[in-house]
């Protein structure tokens, strides 16, 4: 049972465009979401996070996305650049106490930015 | 400071072995959890430790165990391994539990069972 589930396992965009990821939820207890990079060889590292009270947070060229209603969220990444090229993963988190807070990931979407 | 040391980096194992592998998270932290990552299947959560004790548990067969050690180091085992267990094993430290933004991973145990 996939709880959080990126539909895209790739993604190619031109570098200076948009990039749009994006990530659905079947679990409405899940009140925190967060999005992890990850290149090859290393582990996924923290990117942005959204709380469920908001629908949007922003940090620098990245901005998540949230619709409670549709249980989906986006990050966009804009402009994209080479180095963005990685697999980016969405996951989320439920209230201590409702599978305890631990993270529940999503299968990844590779997105790979052309020069 | 050091980031998150996993070991060994690579492991091939054959059908029915038995497998530990073995997590430093970063200095000071206390809490470290399991992930297996599979082709098609992201990142799924095996456990999370935190002073010596299991705290959360994914939906994982018992041949799946691990424990956390008193200086915060932690291992995980598998025994009878089968041929679905290759993954690559992430092991992450942070300084409490749930502290997700705060969440440093290892580069991870390559897992080959042949």
């Amino acid at each position: 049972d996939q709880q959080v589930k990126q539909n895209s396992p790739s993604l190619s965009v031109q570098e200076g465009r948009i990039s749009i990821l994006n990530c659905d939820y079947t679990n409405s207890m899940f009140d925190y979401f967060l999005w992890y990079k990850k290149y090859p060889a290393e582990g996924p590292t923290f990117l942005i996070s959204i709380s469920s009270i908001k629908d949007k947070n922003e940090d620098g060229r990245f901005t998540v996305f949230l619709n409670k209603s549709a249980k989906h969220l986006s990050l966009h990444i804009v402009p994209s650049q080479p180095g963005d090229s990685a697999v980016y993963f969405c996951a989320a988190s439920a209230p201590f106490g409702n599978q305890g807070g631990k993270l529940i990931f999503g299968q990844g979407t590779e997105l790979s930015v052309k020069p | 400071k050091a980031g998150v040391t996993q070991t060994p980096r690579y492991l091939i194992k054959t059908r029915g072995q038995q497998v530990t592998l073995s997590c430093s998270p970063i200095s000071g932290h206390r809490s470290v959890s399991w992930y297996q990552q599979t082709p098609g299947q992201g990142l799924q959560f095996l456990f999370e430790y935190f002073s010596e004790t299991q705290r959360n548990k994914g939906n994982f067969p018992g041949r799946f165990s691990g424990r956390q050690f008193s200086n915060s180091r932690s291992e995980m085992n598998v025994s009878t391994l089968e041929l679905g267990d290759s993954a690559l094993y992430l092991c992450a430290s942070s300084l409490l539990p749930s502290m997700n933004e705060e969440l440093f991973f290892g580069s991870g145990t390559q897992l080959s069972v042949l």
